[in-house]
């Protein structure tokens, strides 16, 4: 059974860090992978898709990688904004379904 | 770019009553969608999947007699949850396979049963 985690759970730091979240799932056999961003309250947005013969995706400042053969990805926040404040979600599609990562909880402070 | 519409937003309804929740594709057809259910400070959990023109498929655990999902059309899925109980106060999320990313999500449905 697919078992996605994400580390750390929350994390809150002064404007202008760079970030890494972190996304680790059990079942390398995975079709792609989908960070999306979750503010309270809402439905998801979609960030990056890394499709599973790619390595990295970029989108302004974020960045991700995926590594099938350790179980990982990495997304990558450059220049952190309090705007950037939501929860970060990470999935693999498992056949044809979505599998979700727990999510970790930024805030970006002034 | 593709966009699911997701209604009502939220919802109150007192125990015992039915409550239907939209997920509609505007911009292209959707032969699947997906539930989600996700409960405060949690990830979103996978309830079901629904084929256009087909019996859903439920995750193990969900009931489907509580939970009755309905693909009519290739850009509408109705969930309506049945005689609804406190416990089952909670944001529901659909998406479709369509778009450049691959799935694309509603904006969410909270539910709250009293």
């Amino acid at each position: 059974k697919q078992e996605v985690t994400q580390i750390p759970a929350a994390l809150s730091v002064p404007e202008g860090e760079n970030l890494v979240l972190n996304c680790s799932f059990t079942d390398s056999a995975i079709y792609n992978l989908q960070w999306f961003r979750q503010d309270p309250g809402k439905g998801l947005t979609s960030l990056l898709l890394i499709q599973s013969s790619q390595r990295e995706q970029t989108s302004g400042r974020l960045n991700a990688s995926l590594d099938k053969s350790s179980g990982r990805s990495t997304l990558y926040i450059a220049a952190s904004q309090p705007g950037d404040s939501a929860t970060y979600l990470c999935a693999v599609y498992n056949t044809d379904k979505l599998i979700f990562g727990t999510g970790t909880r930024l805030q970006v402070f002034p | 770019g593709a966009v699911v519409s997701q209604h009502p937003s939220w919802v109150i309804c007192k125990s015992g009553t039915s409550v239907k929740i939209e997920c509609r594709s505007l911009d292209f057809q959707a032969t699947t969608m997906f539930w989600y259910r996700q409960f405060p400070k949690q990830s979103l959990m996978l309830m079901a999947t629904s084929n256009e023109g087909s019996k859903a498929t439920y995750e193990q655990g969900v009931e489907k007699d509580k939970f009755l999902i309905n693909h009519a059309s290739l850009t509408l899925s109705t969930l309506t949850v049945t005689s609804a109980h406190p416990e089952d106060s909670s944001f529901y999320i659909c998406s479709a396979r369509g778009g450049i990313y691959g799935y694309t999500f509603g904006s969410g449905t909270r539910l709250t049963v009293v």
